[in-house]
């Protein structure tokens, strides 16, 4: 079955504490990005990666890194957590020219 | 910066009327618009593309235009049912950086 997975789908930690959102897709897609989604602020981009090695910040990548090193695979890096990245994430891809994205389950951060 | 707007205030429709939702945007020229369906704790999933040269774009019961001259795409779902309760949300972009409405609650009642 074509999917975007995502671990964890739960997360609750405290301030400071390293943490990784991993994101895996088994379709050969070469696009991947990072959302956060937060009531009254909808969907958005944390980060992007058009293909394996090249990765380029959307519109809210402070306190985020990420790294593609395989093409399935596009973790969620937060260094540092604050509360104020307490929302849901979510992974998606899609193949090169086709622009629909398809979206995984979600990750419910909550930083305390 | 390039914005997108959508009617932030849910939009409640009886059951088999047709359901129009708006989507504005400023300080953009998208080559395409995309719509999504996300239901509550979900993913969104995505459901037509619209390109620039395109006037209207169907699937099924759903209908999607745009209008580059006003700025806006409009989605349709015509024979509405219950089931077709969720948020639905616009996007322009799609190879690189993505930009996303916030989102229209659309609940169909029976």
């Amino acid at each position: 079955e074509a999917q975007v997975t995502q671990n964890p789908r739960y997360l609750i930690t405290v301030t400071g504490k390293k943490l990784t959102v991993t994101c895996s897709q088994n379709m050969n897609h070469e696009y991947m990005s990072w959302y956060r989604q937060d009531p009254g602020l909808g969907l958005r981009q944390i980060y992007y990666s058009m293909n394996v090695e090249v990765t380029d910040k959307g519109d809210v990548p402070e306190g985020y890194k990420v790294s593609r090193k395989e093409k399935r695979n596009f973790p969620l890096i937060l260094e540092s957590p604050s509360p104020n990245q307490t929302s849901l994430y979510f992974c998606a891809s899609s193949h090169r020219g086709l622009y629909e994205q398809y979206f995984g389950p979600g990750t419910r951060l909550t930083v305390t | 910066s390039q914005k997108i707007e959508q009617n932030s205030e849910a939009l409640n429709i009886q059951e088999g009327k047709t359901a129009t939702l708006t989507c504005n945007y400023t300080n953009y020229s998208p080559a395409y618009l995309q719509w999504y369906r996300q239901d509550p704790g979900r993913g969104p999933v995505f459901l037509l593309l619209i390109r620039e040269n395109e006037k209207e774009k169907r699937k099924e019961r759903l209908k999607v235009t745009f209008d580059t001259t006003l700025k806006q795409s409009l989605f349709h779902i015509t024979a509405s049912q219950p089931a077709d309760s969720a948020t639905y949300l616009c996007a322009f972009g799609g190879y690189q950086k993505v930009t996303f409405g916030t989102g229209t609650k659309l609940q169909v009642i029976p």
